[in-house]
């Protein structure tokens, strides 16, 4: 059965620094791996989506890496801005699961201005 | 920016009623779920659904079913409202590959009393 880990669980950080978080995967055969940030109350929005061919994808000052024979990922973000306090949701799309999710607890980050 | 819907956002009702919650997407998506979320913790898929017709337990055992007799609506059911439903419930669509992302509606806050 696949697991995901996320860590930190929370992260405080002052703005304009830049900060990872980090996922982790027990099972790599996997279809993609999504980065996904929700607000409080709110809906997920999608942020980054890494298919299993890839390495990392870019988005604005987002960047995501995929080490999947290692099941392991990042979230990079540059020049953090209290706009990014959230939380952020990694999740998987294994092989023997068809397209459906498997979602880690998430890091809640706080960007102080 | 995703189309799909959820009603209603938040709902205060007493043990033993029935409930629907509403989710509807105007994105032809054949693909739709719903997850629960406990405050603070993971993402559970609890139904899913690959079309019309067809519709499939999650991961996390649920009391509550779902139907799909449309492609944009999959409302979900609870016919008698317990204490231990109180949650939020997050829907979502993807098109028909595993390639695609997730799109989330904004969910519905639920507390049985």
């Amino acid at each position: 059965k696949q697991e995901v880990t996320q860590i930190p669980a929370a992260l405080s950080v002052p703005e304009g620094e830049n900060l990872v978080l980090n996922c982790s995967f027990t099972d790599s055969a996997i279809y993609n791996l999504q980065w996904f940030r929700q607000d409080p109350g709110k809906g997920l929005t999608s942020l980054l989506l890494i298919q299993s061919s890839q390495r990392e994808q870019t988005s604005g000052r987002l960047n995501a890496s995929l080490d999947k024979s290692s099941g392991r990922s990042t979230l990079y973000i540059a020049a953090s801005q209290p706009g990014d306090s959230a939380t952020y949701l990694c999740a998987v799309c294994g092989e023997t699961s068809g397209s459906r999710l498997t979602f880690g607890e998430g890091t809640q980050l706080t960007v102080n201005p | 920016e995703a189309d799909i819907y959820q009603t209603p956002r938040y709902l205060v009702i007493g043990t033993g009623k029935k409930i629907t919650l509403e989710c509807s997407q105007t994105m032809g998506h054949d693909k739709m779920y719903w997850y629960q979320q406990d405050p603070g913790m993971e993402l559970h898929l609890i139904h899913y659904s690959y079309g019309v017709n067809s519709t499939e337990k999650g991961d996390l055992s649920s009391e509550s079913t779902v139907s799909r007799i449309r492609t944009e609506h999959f409302p979900l059911t609870l016919e008698s409202a317990r204490p231990s439903h109180t949650s939020q419930y997050l829907c979502a669509s993807s098109e028909g590959t595993h390639q695609e992302t997730q799109y989330f509606g904004p969910g519905t806050r639920l507390l049985v009393l």
